[in-house]
């Protein structure tokens, strides 16, 4: 069935430095989502990706939708303390109108 | 909008009771979704709703959960009876369309 591997499942980092994970799937997928969720609440939406090859920022964020539609990066620049939680990509099941598959996510956490 | 509403937000309980699990969705949305978030096994999707019919339960564990959807601003989860294995975050999502989700801030169960 459809899954979605996420890498690295955890970061440390210092604050300042640039972050970047990614998200592979054996299947296609048309849409990716990019979600952070902060310690004891829910994922929220970041960034959504809708066409292959597409790159899209949202302040110091920038996801891609890998070309071969299989894949996409979040890339976070000049990370502060307030970047730490767990991010979580996420697609459509295929044919399966608004269910969601997630990723398993990358816990981030950031050094002040 | 406040967003998407889910009560309570923590949840203690013994095994073998019954647990009800709220959720009010964002006015206007079609879809309703419920997760479960566990260390071992990430986000699953439990089942989900549309225009407030049930589309897809598979991934209800066994007949001990329930849930429902009177009406467009209201969906239950229900655990009857409950089991220290049914200890996990459960969160609340909806969306309109196949448009991203917006989760709410989810309630900690903890069954002893």
């Amino acid at each position: 069935g459809q899954q979605l591997n996420q890498s690295p499942q955890s970061m440390f980092i210092q604050e300042g430095e640039d972050v970047s994970m990614n998200c592979t799937s054996s299947s296609i997928f048309n849409t990716w989502l990019w979600y952070k969720q902060d310690p004891g609440e829910g994922p929220v939406l970041l960034i959504a990706l809708y066409k292959a090859g597409e790159l899209t920022s949202n302040g110091r964020l920038t996801a891609q939708f890998g070309i071969t539609r299989k894949d996409s990066f979040l890339n976070i620049s000049a990370s502060i303390p307030s970047d730490v939680g767990i991010y979580f990509c996420a697609g459509p099941y295929y044919g399966q109108g608004g269910k969601l598959i997630f990723g398993q996510g990358t816990e981030l956490s950031v050094k002040p | 909008d406040a967003g998407v509403i889910q009560s309570p937000r923590h949840e203690v309980t013994e095994m073998g009771q019954e647990v009800t699990l709220r959720c009010k969705p964002i006015s206007g949305h079609d879809y309703l979704f419920w997760y479960r978030q566990t260390m071992m096994r990430g986000l699953e999707l439990l089942i989900y709703f549309n225009n407030n019919v049930p589309i897809d339960d598979s991934g209800m564990p066994e007949d001990r959960f329930s849930a429902k959807m009177p009406n467009a601003s209201f969906s239950t989860l229900k655990i009857q009876p409950s089991e220290p294995r049914d200890s996990a975050v459960y969160f609340c999502a909806s969306s309109l369309g196949q448009t991203g989700y917006t989760f709410g801030s989810g309630t900690r169960l903890t069954v002893v």
